[in-house]
């Protein structure tokens, strides 16, 4: 059975103070990894997805990289406008396409 | 603009009531899922379909049931059986997945419906 297990589960920093969120996983072929965003009360918004080992993307002051066994969320000089719920997901060789697994998220809180 | 809208926001179920969550995408997808949202969990999958007139159950299926009679749409009626059905819930879509490789696996969420028991 796929795993997802994100940490910490909740993070203040303050503004400036740079960071990085942890998702671990333990599934049998990775296919693709999503990192989404949530702001309270509304959907998940879509940030990055990678698909193999030693992969990084980044965008604005975000940036996830990816290892064989887990994948960070990096952020760099954060702002008050960073505050959100980071989740993780995957899916994987041994699921149906489609079925992701989802991580519990990070709730980041960035203080001015 | 393209995107997933559910309807309503918030939603009141009486008991030995079944209620039904509205999703409609026009992004042209092929593939809408459900997923249920509680605080401090993953979000958890409860019924998905790829094509029009299939769908299949998610690990959470049990007191809940869908309908997928046309392209844009996936209502999802959750009934009296379900017992604690107070949660967020959330409806996505995605590219056809099995095609294109695990970018088709890539879900676009709508803004979710929050349901509380009276």
């Amino acid at each position: 059975e796929d795993q997802v297990t994100q940490s910490p589960e909740a993070l203040r920093l303050q503004e400036g103070e740079s960071s990085s969120l942890n998702c671990s996983y333990t599934v049998s072929g990775l296919r693709g990894l999503f990192w989404y965003r949530q702001d309270p009360g509304k959907g998940p918004e879509f940030l990055f997805t990678l698909y193999s080992a030693g992969e990084e993307k980044e965008k604005e002051r975000l940036k996830a990289t990816l290892t064989k066994k887990e994948s960070f969320l990096h952020i760099t000089a954060p702002k008050p406008e960073d505050s959100a719920t980071y989740l993780c997901a995957v899916s994987a060789g041994g699921t149906s396409y489609g079925k992701l697994t989802f991580g519990q998220g990070t709730i980041l809180t960035v203080h001015p | 603009d393209g995107g997933i809208t559910q309807s309503p926001k918030y939603l009141f179920r009486k008991e030995g009531q079944n209620v039904t969550l509205s999703c409609e995408q026009n992004l042209n997808h092929d593939a809408m899922y459900w997923y249920r949202q509680d605080p401090g969990q993953g979000l958890r999958l409860i019924y998905y379909s790829q094509i029009v007139n299939d769908f299949q159950k998610g690990d959470i299926a049990e007191g809940y049931s869908v309908s997928r009679e046309k392209k844009e749409s996936f209502p999802l009626t959750v009934t009296s059986a379900q017992k604690n059905p107070t949660a967020f819930y959330l409806c996505a879509s995605s590219l056809r997945p099995g095609t294109g490789g695990s970018t088709n696996e890539k879900l676009f969420f709508g803004s979710g419906t929050q349901l509380s028991v009276l």
